[in-house]
């Protein structure tokens, strides 16, 4: 079975700052994709990235990026410039071959002004 | 932007009670989850439509909650009678269909179960 790990239950940075959120993934699928969603006090999950296993390249967004190291099957996200904004859970997701996403715990990111 | 729609956006009930969830998601999107979430944790996925059929609700405890998408498009979720443990966030979402990774999200419903 698919599982995905996020070992940080909460990170804090300063405004302005970078932070890097942490998340591990097992599957045995080939092809595979992996997201970041993000999950403001409204409740709503916003899909931040996504980046498909088969490409080697990073895919980044605007100030969020991601460190795809696909051997280690490690998905970790970058945020730069860090905004109030950005104050939210964050989940690391992988879909499996029925296009059903398997979450991780999440992460809780405090935006110190 | 097209969103999923989801109501009410709060429900308290009693234990014992039913209740129920409505969803529409983006016109034309042939594909409907039905989501858990418990405060704290992932999102745990319910049950997967792909138009009106069922394709997963191995997760769904069938004894009290049934989900239904009669015309495929819109999607009831029932819970009969409700237990203090059902209280969570009710998530839907959408997506264009099988093969297309992208899913949308409403905004919820928030069940306390009192």
């Amino acid at each position: 079975a698919q599982t995905v790990t996020q070992s940080q239950p909460e990170m804090s940075v300063q405004e302005a700052e970078t932070v890097t959120l942490s998340c591990t993934y097992d599957t045995s699928e080939s092809d595979y994709y992996l997201f970041w969603y993000k999950q403001p006090p409204s409740r709503q999950m916003i899909l931040v990235i996504r980046q498909e296993a088969y490409k080697q390249q990073n895919a980044t967004e605007n100030r969020f990026s991601v460190n795809f190291q696909k051997a280690a099957k490690s998905f970790s996200l970058k945020i730069s410039d860090s905004q109030l904004g950005d104050a939210a859970m964050y989940f690391c997701a992988t879909m499996d071959s029925n296009y059903q996403l398997i979450w991780g715990a999440g992460t809780k990111l405090i935006i110190k002004p | 932007e097209a969103e999923v729609a989801q109501s009410p956006r709060y429900k308290i009930t009693e234990k014992s009670q039913a209740v129920a969830f409505w969803c529409d998601p983006i016109s034309g999107h042939a594909t409907l989850y039905w989501y858990r979430q418990i405060l704290g944790q992932g999102p745990e996925l319910l049950v997967q439509f792909q138009d009106e059929s069922v394709v997963d609700d191995s997760q769904l405890p069938k004894d009290r909650f049934s989900a239904e998408r009669l015309k495929g498009v819109d999607s009831t979720l029932k819970i009969q009678p409700a237990e203090l443990g059902d209280s969570a966030m009710y998530l839907c979402a959408s997506s264009c269909g099988q093969g297309n990774e992208k899913l949308f999200f409403g905004s919820g419903t928030q069940l306390s179960v009192l």
